[in-house]
């Protein structure tokens, strides 16, 4: 029973264009939502987060947008560049019982070609 | 000056072994976790403790003990090892509970 779902395992761009990663979410108790960035051998390091009260937050290059009718999240990366090559992870939190555990969609590799 | 480090990097094992991982973090968090990226990539939250409380438990083999000796360490035991206990271990930190997560970098764990 999978909660976060990126159905698309992996995602090639040109450099300068953007790049749209998507995520889908079951639970409706969710009101949290986050994107992790992993490099080969490292950690998820945080990339932007939004709150289910809003339907967009920006950051520089990164903007993500929830659409809570359709339980679906995205990321965009403009301009892409090549040090955005990294695998992406959705994870979202929230709920009543809310203990700060986050459920992460299984990732999607990015390349992004110079 | 790495804000949570996780050693070993690498653990290579024969089946049956007992095994520790450590995890170190020095950002001064009160909640701290680990996570299992298996075969499949997915990352599953195994346990999580707060100020040395452990609040999240979930459903992994009671082989996996997790032992907070104080805010800053938590570490992860691993009894009778398998085969298919073989994954990447990440161990994270957050100032509270699902707030800024910061992650270690992994250790790999290989049962053969």
């Amino acid at each position: 029973d999978q909660q976060v779902k990126q159905n698309s395992p992996s995602l090639s761009v040109q450099e300068g264009r953007i790049s749209i990663l998507n995520c889908d979410y079951t639970n409706s108790m969710f009101d949290y939502f986050l994107w992790y960035k992993k490099y080969p051998a490292e950690g998820p390091t945080f990339l932007i987060s939004i709150s289910s009260i809003k339907d967009k937050n920006e950051d520089g290059r990164f903007t993500v947008f929830l659409n809570k009718s359709a339980k679906h999240l995205s990321l965009h990366i403009v301009p892409s560049q090549p040090g955005d090559s990294a695998v992406y992870f959705c994870a979202a939190s929230g709920g009543s019982s809310n203990t700060g555990k986050l459920i992460f969609g299984q990732g999607t590799t990015l390349q992004v070609k110079p | 000056d790495t804000a949570v480090s996780q050693t070993p990097k690498y653990l290579v094992t024969q089946m049956g072994n007992d095994k520790s991982i450590k995890c170190e973090q020095n950002l001064g968090h009160d909640t701290m976790y680990w996570y299992k990226q298996d075969s499949k990539k997915f990352l599953k939250i195994m346990f999580s403790y707060n100020n040395k409380e452990l609040i999240i438990n979930e459903t992994v083999p009671n082989r996996f003990s997790p032992k907070s000796p104080d805010k800053a360490h938590l570490n992860l035991h691993i009894n009778s090892l398998e085969l298919g206990d073989s994954a990447v271990y990440f161990c994270a930190s957050s100032p509270k509970p699902g707030y800024g997560y910061t992650f270690g970098s992994g250790t790999r764990l290989t049962v053969v």
